[in-house]
């Protein structure tokens, strides 16, 4: 069964730093991309960017580009979502999933609520 | 503001037929594949169309969608109280040079 397992929901200040992790089974990792997609409470999804494991080549979207960081270690089928210093507005719940070459996302993680209060 | 338009909201009872639609541009719809995806409550995200009207596996065929220009449609027939969910279009976005999603439709099974 291919499948995305997120680690689990996070309680920060801000200011904060924080790494979430992804690990796919199932598949050839290297052989798709990871994206990321953000769901702010009660909000849409809305797409952060993405990884190719293979390489570790990343594009983020213009929206989230400078804070946040993608990276991935293909050794062990994960990828990661990264922030230095996180923010109120960060609070959100965060989804991985795997996308091909017609960039349909299938499956998804189970999503990992980051929370970020003073 | 979504890059794709849908209702914000849709309603049947069960065993209608029910559409929700997905506006969007030439940059968009018109020169890329639609997918669709469905969120039960408290749930991820769920692919449920791709490529504007092909099911995965284990989707029942009473979900379909179809494409026409700018637009994309989903039909759900024969609704199913379990149908109540958020439904999201997304496609690729050649000015935005990534993909987008519409700002989903909440469905509710009268």
């Amino acid at each position: 069964e291919v499948q995305l397992v997120q680690s689990g929901a996070e309680v920060k200040k801000p200011g904060e730093s924080l790494r979430i992790s992804c690990k796919g089974s199932g598949y050839s990792f290297t052989t798709y991309w990871i994206s990321w997609v953000r769901q702010m409470p009660g909000k849409g999804l809305e797409w952060m960017g993405r990884i190719d494991p293979s390489d570790s080549y990343t594009t983020y979207s213009p929206s989230f580009q400078g804070h946040v960081t993608f990276s991935a270690d293909k050794s062990i089928s994960t990828a990661y979502l990264q922030w230095s210093s996180l923010k109120a507005s960060d609070t959100a719940m965060y989804y991985c999933a795997r996308g091909d070459g017609s960039n349909r996302f299938d499956p998804w993680g189970q999503g990992t609520l980051v929370t970020v209060s003073s | 503001q979504s890059v794709l338009t849908q209702p914000p909201s849709a309603s049947g009872t069960p065993g209608q037929r029910v559409t929700i639609s997905c506006s969007g541009s030439s940059s968009n719809i018109a020169t890329n594949t639609v997918n669709w995806y469905q969120q039960l409550p408290g749930t991820a995200p769920k692919l449920l169309i791709y490529s504007d009207n092909q099911r995965p596996s284990g989707v029942p065929d009473r979900f379909s969608g179809s494409k026409s220009g700018t637009s994309a449609s989903l039909a759900i027939s024969g609704l199913q109280s379990e149908d109540e969910a958020d439904y999201y279009c997304a496609t690729w976005d050649d000015s935005l040079n990534g993909p987008v999603f519409g700002g989903g439709t909440k469905l509710t099974v009268l």
